[in-house]
C-alpha cells in the first residue's frame, strides 16, 4: 500500500514563526503536492514538485516556500507564519508513469493553528 | 485550465436512502475523473475513478457514478446511504499531461436516523 506521512497531525505556532510542515511517501513516487484546505473554499494548490529540487508554483504560493532534497520527501515552510495560515495542510504524491493528472495519493493532514 | 463545480454544498439524507451528488467539470479533452472521501479530520481516500471505456465506474464501500460526456458531469451515487457514509466528499478532474489534479469546493454529506 501507498503511505504518504505528515510529521504532526497537529501544531500550534505563533505568529512570525517559520514553521515546518514534512511529508514522505514510501513509493517512489517523483511528483508530490502541497495543500491548503479550508471550509467552503475546498483544497487549494500551494506548491507541486515533480522531481528533486524542482518545485512550480500552484494557486496559493504567497507567504509558503517548499523544499525537495531527496524523492521521497517534501517540505513546506512558512517563514514568517501568520494567523491567516491557520488550516488544515495536506500533502499528497502520485506515480511517476501516470503524469501528476492521475490518481492521487493523500496523507492524514496536519492541522495548523496560529496564535 | 480545468475547473469542477460541485454544486451542493451540504445534502442531509436519511439512513437506508439513495444518494447522489453532483459534479460538473469543465474541460476540453477527455478528462481523468476522480471521487475522494474524507471523514473528520483525515485526509482524502480515493472512492473511485474514470480513464477511459465504461462509463459507469465501481467504487469502494458500494459507490459509483457515471461520466457523461454531453452533460459534462460524473456524479456519485449510492443506492442506500449508511450513517458511517457521513463525510465530505470532493470531486477533482485531472488532465491528460503532467498538470495536478483540480478539486471541487466538496459536498458535506450528513446522515440523519
Amino acid at each position: 500500500d501507498v503511505k504518504v506521512t505528515q510529521s504532526s497531525r497537529y501544531l500550534v505556532k505563533r505568529t512570525g514563526e517559520k514553521v515546518f510542515l514534512e511529508c514522505v511517501q514510501d513509493m517512489d513516487h517523483e511528483n508530490m503536492f502541497w495543500y491548503r484546505q479550508d471550509p467552503g473554499l475546498g483544497l487549494r494548490l500551494i506548491y507541486f514538485s515533480y522531481d528533486v529540487k524542482m518545485k512550480e508554483k500552484g494557486d496559493i504560493p504567497e507567504g509558503y516556500s517548499v523544499s525537495r532534497e531527496k524523492k521521497e520527501r517534501f517540505s513546506l515552510i512558512l517563514e514568517s507564519a501568520s494567523t491567516n495560515q491557520t488550516s488544515m495542510y495536506l500533502c499528497a504524491s502520485n506515480p511517476p508513469r501516470q503524469g501528476a493528472g492521475n490518481e492521487q495519493f493523500f496523507g492524514p493532514g496536519t492541522r495548523l493553528t496560529v496564535l | 485550465a480545468q475547473s469542477v463545480t460541485q454544486p451542493d454544498i451540504h445534502i442531509t439524507v436519511s439512513e437506508g436512502a439513495s444518494l447522489e451528488l453532483r459534479c460538473n467539470y469543465s474541460y476540453g479533452a477527455t478528462p481523468y475523473l476522480f471521487w475522494y472521501v474524507q471523514s473528520p479530520g483525515q485526509g482524502l481516500q480515493l472512492l473511485l475513478k474514470y480513464f477511459s471505456g465504461d462509463t459507469l465506474v465501481q467504487g469502494i464501500k458500494g459507490f459509483e457514478a457515471e461520466f457523461k460526456r454531453s452533460q459534462s458531469s460524473f456524479n456519485l451515487r449510492k443506492p442506500s446511504v449508511h450513517w458511517s457514509d457521513a463525510a465530505e466528499y470532493f470531486c477533482a478532474v485531472g488532465a491528460r499531461g503532467n498538470t495536478p489534479l483540480v478539486f471541487g469546493k466538496g459536498t458535506r454529506l450528513s446522515v440523519i436516523a
